[in-house]
């Protein structure tokens, strides 16, 4: 079946700092890609997505490249905020598929 | 404003009790599913639902029901709810794959944190 594993956290950085996340997948087919993001108390919501191989999503100042090569989809920001703090999830779902995958999640720590 | 409600928003309950948490959303969208969040084992998918009375198994269904009648309504049921059934659970909807509209973007709810004692 579909898998997907992140990086293990958590991960603590100082503001500024360069942030990555690695995500890998495997899968049947050719699934979109997403991450997405829970701050405390909150539910998920969807940060950045790729359709196919090679597309490029970013948002918020973070940018994740769908590499179909190397079955990955890591997430990266080149300066981080307190702000950023939270946990974030690498997942995949395939088309016409009722099913999603997602990875454990990794906790992010962003220290003035 | 666009959003998916779960109620309750937070349960103490003893073991055997049945209960149902509730999720509605308002923004017409075919497909619906529920998770549960552990420590060190993220997101696990529940149940879900492709269409009005069309439902089918996740990733750990064991101990849970659900029922689509309606569009908008997707509740969760725990008939005898156990302590390992202590959780967060979330519910999420989705346009449907043949909506143009369709991105594969999941909309969650703010979740339930079930606690069985």
């Amino acid at each position: 079946g579909d898998s997907v594993t992140q990086m293990e956290g958590p991960v603590t950085l100082s503001e500024e700092a360069f942030l990555t996340i690695n995500c890998t997948y495997t899968a049947t087919g050719y699934p979109s890609l997403f991450w997405y993001v829970q701050y405390p108390g909150e539910g998920l919501q969807l940060l950045l997505k790729a359709t196919k191989a090679d597309d490029k999503g970013s948002n918020k100042g973070f940018e994740a490249t769908y590499r179909k090569e190397t079955t990955s989809f890591h997430l990266e920001k080149g300066s981080v905020q307190v702000s950023d703090s939270a946990v974030y999830f690498c997942a995949l779902r395939n088309t016409n598929a009722g099913k999603s995958t997602f990875g454990d999640g990794t906790t992010l720590t962003v220290k003035p | 404003e666009a959003q998916v409600t779960q109620n309750p928003r937070y349960l103490i309950t003893v073991t055997g009790k049945k209960l149902t948490v509730t999720c509605s959303q308002n923004m017409n969208h075919e497909y619906m599913s529920w998770y549960r969040q552990d420590p060190g084992l993220g997101l696990r998918q529940i149940y879900y639902s492709m269409n009005v009375e069309v439902t089918d198994k996740g990733d750990v269904p064991e101990g849970y029901k659900v029922s689509r009648k309606e569009k908008r309504n997707f509740p969760l049921i725990l008939e005898s709810p156990s302590p390992n059934q202590t959780s967060l659970y979330f519910c999420a909807s989705s346009h449907g794959w043949a909506d143009p509209a369709n991105t594969g973007e999941l909309f969650f709810g703010e979740g339930s944190r079930l606690t069985v004692l």
